[in-house]
């Protein structure tokens, strides 16, 4: 079992639908947890970090993290076409420890 | 800023060869992390440099090694190439200062490595 789950996808949807991505783990130990954004052949972009459990928000993204049930989130409001990417989330124990991605979501946003 | 860069872009190599590739940090960081990603996967942590040294490690054999710089460059090299080594190498640069900066690795573009 991967310590960090994610669901491949693809997820389609429409310009403009709030998009819900998440992750779960296993570890209880995770504490540091990122989203990133992959564009195709490209390297991932940092979008959210969150330390512990809470909700982030930033512009039209919103991380939210659950450490009791072990599952991460990432929301997009407002879905552009630009969005249309594959996400990556990915957590640490602690500091300065090495990061566990997941295999990442991708997402496609119609116009 | 010229954020993170790595070369070469591109490299094909033939099984058995050796391969060396290099990433400069974004300006002010000084820990330079390396992941190997295969296609539809996400990133494998290969290894982490700090101060000239290597911090820690993944699961990834002895023909994987590295290097970094006093300017905080590093150099990822693997030895003896097998056909399972073809993937996007990823170098990613924090600052080691706080928790904080340190989360926030930011990634270059990748070197995308074919091996025949």
């Amino acid at each position: 079992q991967k310590e960090v789950e994610q669901d491949p996808g693809p997820l389609s949807v429409p310009e403009g639908a709030i998009v819900s991505l998440n992750c779960t783990y296993s570890n209880s130990a995770f504490q540091y947890f990122m989203w990133y954004r992959q564009y195709s052949r490209k390297g991932p972009e940092l979008l959210m970090y969150t330390y512990s459990s809470g909700n982030k928000e930033d512009g039209r993204f919103t991380a939210q993290v659950d450490k009791s049930s072990k599952y991460i989130s990432l929301f997009i409001r407002d879905s552009q076409p630009s969005d249309s990417a594959t996400y990556l989330c990915a957590m640490s124990k602690y500091n300065f420890n090495k990061f566990y991605f997941g295999s990442g979501t991708k997402l496609n946003v119609k116009p | 800023d010229a954020g993170v860069t790595q070369s070469p872009t591109h490299l094909i190599k033939t099984r058995g060869q050796q391969v060396t590739l290099r990433c400069s940090p974004k300006s002010g960081h000084d820990t330079v992390s390396w992941y190997q990603q295969a296609l539809g996967q996400g990133p494998q942590f290969i290894f982490q440099y700090y101060e000239e040294e290597e911090r820690q490690r993944g699961n990834f054999p002895d023909r994987f090694s590295g290097h970094q710089f006093p300017n905080y460059s590093s150099e990822l090299n693997v030895n003896a190439l097998l056909l399972g080594d073809s993937a996007l190498y990823l170098c990613a640069s924090s600052f080691s200062g706080t928790s904080d900066s340190y989360n926030e690795q930011f990634f270059g573009p990748g070197t995308r490595l074919t091996v025949l």
